[in-house]
């Protein structure tokens, strides 16, 4: 299984209501960050929230982090027609000898107009 | 700031042949990263460079996959030779710092070997 699992693996919402993307991690982290990706495009760094912070605000974006459960929220509020994307989160972990960051499947968000 | 910038964009080539995919990362960053994403893997990490010299390759999947960074501004991945399962997106990434900082993709380049 992988270090970061979202969920869940696919959202609809309409525009307006609140988006809420969760992500499961198995092993301690440094930090934990959230990534966009639009259909056909690369990543874009959305927001970091490190090992000692419990909750991060970015515009309609707020991230918070439960370290002692493992788990990271992404909440989008007021959600736009813009915001339909794949959302990742990737925490670092070690693999291997090395420190990788390791990246969820993803959820796909989809708000309708 | 341009960004990472990759190229080329799309590549459709045949089986057997060799591919060269191309990235200059965002200038004053000293960590690429090249990552491959499938539907069916997601996105893995294949290589990672620091200060040009490579750290950690063993997400490389096998001997038909190379990667190179022959200076700060340039970086290259090369599949020789090319099979149908190497269909995929490639993306590199820089970052200005460690491995667990933010990073910065480039658009990526859509392969398709058939």
């Amino acid at each position: 299984s992988q270090q970061g699992e979202e969920d869940p693996q696919a959202l609809s919402i309409q525009e307006g209501e609140n988006a809420t993307m969760n992500c499961s991690y198995k092993t301690s982290i440094n930090n934990l960050q959230w990534y966009r990706q639009n259909s056909g495009r690369g990543l874009v760094h959305l927001i970091l929230i490190r090992s000692n912070e419990r909750e991060k605000h970015s515009g309609r974006l707020r991230v918070t982090l439960d370290t002692s459960k493992k788990s990271s929220s992404l909440l989008i509020t007021a959600s736009r027609a813009a915001d339909t994307a794949s959302y990742f989160c990737a925490t670092d972990a070690i693999t291997g000898g090395y420190n990788k960051l390791i990246f969820g499947a993803g959820t796909r968000l989809a708000v309708h107009p | 700031d341009a960004g990472v910038i990759q190229s080329p964009r799309h590549e459709v080539t045949e089986m057997g042949q060799e591919v060269t995919l191309r990235c200059k990362p965002i200038s004053g960053h000293n960590s690429l990263f090249w990552y491959r994403q499938t539907m069916m893997r997601g996105l893995e990490l294949l290589i990672y460079f620091n200060n040009n010299v490579p750290i950690d390759d063993s997400g490389m999947p096998e001997d038909r996959f190379s990667a190179k960074m022959p200076n700060a501004s340039f970086s290259t991945l090369k599949i020789q030779p090319s099979e149908p399962r190497d269909s995929a997106v490639y993306f590199c990434a820089s970052s200005s710092s460690h491995v667990e900082e933010t990073q910065y993709f480039g658009p990526g380049t859509r392969l398709l070997v058939l």
